[in-house]
């Protein structure tokens, strides 16, 4: 596609209760990286992919946390068991090296977890 | 582990005022930098970018230049715009390791 997809936009949830989050890349671009936004954390790092493998996973920030990537393409984020504190801004970004030119993100999803 | 210091804001401008936001790193080699943008309610979007030491990124008026001796990447823009009022992030590295951000707000 002409840039990165995520869906949804918008996901509130109840405590307890797991999530999908989805990303489309941009068709081509081997590399994918998760990451969250949230007050007072900023911006951190939570995955990165390279093709179907996930050679750094060391952002998750607990193992409730995963996610894969199939066909070198759509990645899915899963958290199990959703507490307050997961409520954020997920964002994923796609590059086609490993990052050096910088990465094209898609919009983010939303996740409030009530 | 790789880091990046940020100045904080909000930082305020009337329109055409010069612009400067720090930004200074610590990394393990000669890492990439990079500025991100993120304008209200969009998603964020790269600004500029330096490869190598004494590299100048530049766009949309925009300007930092990567100083390995002062490990610095700072931000600047000879006259702003009300159209440049956004956060503004300072990152490095293949992970894109990021500042806390800096909210700009310029007025008419």
């Amino acid at each position: 596609g002409a840039g990165v997809s995520q869906s949804p936009s918008n996901k509130v949830t109840e405590k307890g209760k797991d999530v999908e989050l989805r990303c489309d890349p941009i068709s081509g671009h081997t590399a994918l990286y998760w990451y969250r936004q949230s007050l007072g954390q900023g911006l951190e790092f939570l995955i990165y992919f390279q093709g179907n493998s996930a050679p750094d996973k060391s952002g998750l920030p607990s193992d409730r946390f995963s996610a894969e990537r199939t066909g070198g393409s759509v990645s899915t984020l899963t958290i199990q068991r959703t507490q307050q504190e997961d409520s954020a801004v997920y964002l994923c970004a796609s590059s086609s090296r490993q990052g050096e030119f910088g990465y094209t993100f898609g919009s983010g999803t939303r996740l409030t977890v009530v | 582990g790789n880091s990046v210091t940020q100045m904080e804001g909000p930082v305020t401008l009337s329109e055409e005022a010069f612009l400067t936001i720090n930004c200074t790193y610590t990394a393990t080699g000669y890492p990439s930098l990079f500025w991100y943008v993120q304008y209200p309610g969009e998603g964020l979007q790269l600004l500029l970018k330096a490869t190598k030491a004494d590299d100048k990124g530049s766009n949309k008026g925009f300007e930092a230049t990567y100083r390995k001796e002062t490990t610095s990447f700072h931000l600047e823009k000879g006259s702003v715009q009300v159209s440049d009022s956004a956060v503004y992030f300072c990152a490095l590295g293949r992970q894109l390791t990021f500042g806390s951000g800096t909210q700009l707000t310029v007025l008419p």
